[in-house]
């Protein structure tokens, strides 16, 4: 059965540093969705595009967060420098349109100190 | 503004027993409603869906939810807990984006299900 795969897992790092996130959606999919759930929280959208395109960036701090999708199919969620604040799960999800069910990639865990 | 809540933090039942997770939503024009479910460390998985249709819906693992347009709910469902359903349940609508033109998915803070041996 197909997945979305996300790298890393798990991310610990210093505040003020760089940190980087990977998404692999499911083949086809042409909607893929980053977002972020601080613990105890629903998932809050990030940034959701539509093949290479971003259609919906308004919750996403763009001061520190950037988000790609340059071949329209895998996409790198950046935050740098990253804050305290900055700690949740991060979430990768992708469908075949804006309108489908999601499916959900595992997630990585960020940690800043 | 268009979102769902979920007004329960927590549903503690015991195995065995039914089970309802609640859940009310406010939006314009017709719902699209959706239940997910996550387990610990892990992703949000599909459970089910309402776009149209019959009030009842069912889903995955046993589970179903009932659609209520006079009480704007969605409640989620399944006639007998088991241990392995204890999770985060978390209810969501479509909504139409803020520029219009493309839609996206509100999530509610969800709620714990403790199922109890």
């Amino acid at each position: 059965e197909a997945e979305v795969a996300q790298s890393p897992r798990y991310k610990i790092t210093e505040k003020s540093q760089a940190v980087a996130f990977w998404c692999d959606p499911i083949s086809g999919h042409a909607t893929l969705y980053w977002y972020r759930q601080i613990l105890g929280q629903g998932p809050e959208l990030l940034v959701q595009f539509q093949d290479e395109s971003v259609v919906d960036d308004s919750q996403l701090p763009k001061d520190r967060f950037s988000a790609e999708r340059l071949k329209g199919v895998d996409s790198t969620l950046k935050i740098q420098p990253a804050e305290l604040g900055d700690s949740a799960m991060y979430l990768c999800a992708s469908s075949f349109s804006g309108q489908e069910t999601q499916y959900f990639g595992p997630g990585t865990r960020l940690l800043v100190l | 503004a268009q979102s769902v809540a979920q007004p329960e933090d927590q549903v503690n039942v015991a195995e065995g027993n039914p089970l309802t997770v609640k859940c009310t939503y406010s939006v314009s024009g017709n719902p699209y409603l959706f239940w997910y479910v996550q387990y610990p460390n892990r992703g949000l998985q599909f459970l089910l869906k309402y776009i149209t249709g019959d009030n009842l819906v069912k889903g995955s693992y046993g589970f179903e939810a009932e659609f209520n347009k006079s009480q704007t709910s969605f409640h989620l469902k399944k006639p007998s807990a088991l241990v392995s359903d204890s999770a985060l349940y978390f209810c969501a609508v479509r909504v139409m984006g803020y520029s219009g033109g493309y839609q996206k998915v509100t999530f509610g803070i969800g709620t714990k299900l403790q199922v109890i041996p």
